[in-house]
């Protein structure tokens, strides 16, 4: 099983839409959790952390099950700005662990 | 932004050739990490850098090395290079550990190798 892994899409949807990722990852001791977003051919920039108890930032929703090893994110009013390269991040715990990337989830909003 | 700069932001090499790529990490980031980016795919863990000593390694050949100096700089170097490392290549300096440990990431070399 890969460390992280998410479906790679194409995710097509329309403008004003919701849209949801999961993204699974197979180290339990993992503590840290990201949502990053990479537009073409630029570095990944951080889009929100997950916490714990799920979190919410304006139009985006991070959620974590620990239980079942998986995070996602919730896009609602889907904009045309929001067409990018969704990465999931997880990191260890401590200086010897690692941040992991999965190979991100692409989404297209159409107009 | 991040206040983490790479350089430089594109090269050309040939084939067999050795390439050094340079990362000034965040002041006070004392782990520094390094990744590659083929088209179209996640980035790949390369190594990471913790005070100055290799930290944890990915799946990548010897051939890629590493160092981290005290003034948060690091560099990453690759021997022989091959056709298929072209790639987008990133460093990303965090704190260790912790729950809320984001990496700022650099604007990345694009390495071209022909």
């Amino acid at each position: 099983r890969k460390e992280v892994e998410q479906d790679p899409g194409p995710f097509n949807v329309p403008e004003g839409a919701t849209v949801a990722f999961n993204c699974t990852y197979s180290n339990s001791a993992s503590q840290s959790f990201f949502w990053y977003r990479q537009d073409c051919r630029k570095e990944p920039k951080l889009l929100m952390s997950v916490y714990s108890s799920g979190n919410e930032d304006g139009r985006f929703t991070a959620q974590l099950n620990r239980a079942s090893q998986y995070i996602s994110l919730l896009i609602r009013d889907s904009k045309l700005s929001d067409s990018a390269t969704y990465l999931c991040v997880v990191n260890g715990w401590g200086r010897d662990d690692k941040i992991i990337f999965g190979k991100g989830t692409r989404l297209h909003i159409l107009p | 932004e991040t206040g983490v700069t790479q350089s430089p932001t594109h090269l050309i090499k040939t084939r067999g050739q050795q390439v050094t790529l340079r990362c000034s990490s965040q002041s006070g980031h004392n782990t520094v990490s390094w990744y590659q980016q083929a088209l179209g795919q996640g980035p790949q863990f390369i190594f990471q850098y913790y005070r100055e000593e290799e930290n944890g390694r990915g799946n990548f050949p010897p051939r890629f090395s590493g160092l981290q100096f005290p003034n948060y700089s690091s560099e990453l170097n690759v021997n022989a290079l091959e056709l298929d490392d072209s790639a987008l290549y990133l460093c990303a300096s965090s704190l260790p550990g912790g729950a809320s440990t984001e990496a700022f990431f650099g604007q990345g070399t694009r390495l071209t190798v022909v």
